[in-house]
């Protein structure tokens, strides 16, 4: 079956643009989560969502930052002002639940952004 | 504060050999375990997990051990591929459905 998909996946911006980088789950997954991956390092959380709202944000590391995830399937992780630092693969996960036997997390490619 | 320390950073490993991959974990609330392989490009991928009330778990050529008592948690590759060369992740969490703290990552190079 389709996976997670993530688009675009490749996302060069300029320093202090917007960018939105999108996330379609698992169909049926009601978990989903953002993390974002450095080179050379492993992913580090941002935020996830079970259902429509935010369970955890406690990953986001400013108010630059922003996720939503309207009707409970499709996320969008959204960056104002981008900066140089901001430039890593953000990676999206859905699980099917957060409890019991189906809390796996199955991952996305990733969305590659650079900011320059 | 890194809460999965992963060692070693890199691993060369000749074909048919046994890959070892040690994670040891600081808060002790964390209580499920798994392991990620990741391809160059692509996004990790669930390899096998293990709870903390068994010490050990196999699937197929891949086993988890596990200490609780020392907090730490191994991997084993059996029989070692060069397919299997990809970077592997530690990882645990607090309530199997939360989110996931990850090791460093090690890059496994098996040699034909």
């Amino acid at each position: 079956g389709a996976g997670v998909s993530q688009t675009p996946s490749n996302k060069v911006t300029e320093k202090g643009k917007y960018v939105e980088l999108r996330c379609d789950p698992i169909s049926g997954h009601t978990a989903l989560y953002w993390y974002r991956q450095s080179l050379g390092q492993g992913p580090e959380f941002l935020i996830y969502f079970q259902g429509t709202g935010a369970a955890d944000d406690s990953g986001l590391p400013n108010d630059r930052f922003f996720a939503v995830r309207p009707e409970g399937s499709v996320s969008t992780l959204k960056i104002q002002r981008t900066e140089r630092g901001d430039s890593a693969v953000y990676l999206c996960a859905s699980s099917l639940s957060v409890a019991g036997p189906a809390y796996e997390q199955y991952f996305g490619p990733g969305t590659r952004l650079t900011v320059t | 504060q890194q809460q999965v320390k992963q060692s070693p950073q890199s691993l060369i490993v000749q074909k048919g050999g046994i890959s070892i991959i040690n994670c040891a974990y600081e808060n002790t609330a964390f209580d499920y375990f798994p392991w990620y392989q990741q391809f160059p490009g692509k996004g990790p991928a669930l390899l096998i997990a293990i709870r903390p009330d068994v010490s050990e778990k196999k699937e197929g050529r891949f086993t988890i051990s596990f200490n609780k008592s020392a907090k730490q948690f191994s991997l084993h590759i059996m029989d070692s591929q060069p397919g299997d060369s990809a970077t592997y992740f530690c990882a645990a969490s607090r309530d199997a459905g939360n989110m996931l703290t990850f090791g460093g990552g090690t890059r496994l190079m098996v040699k034909p």
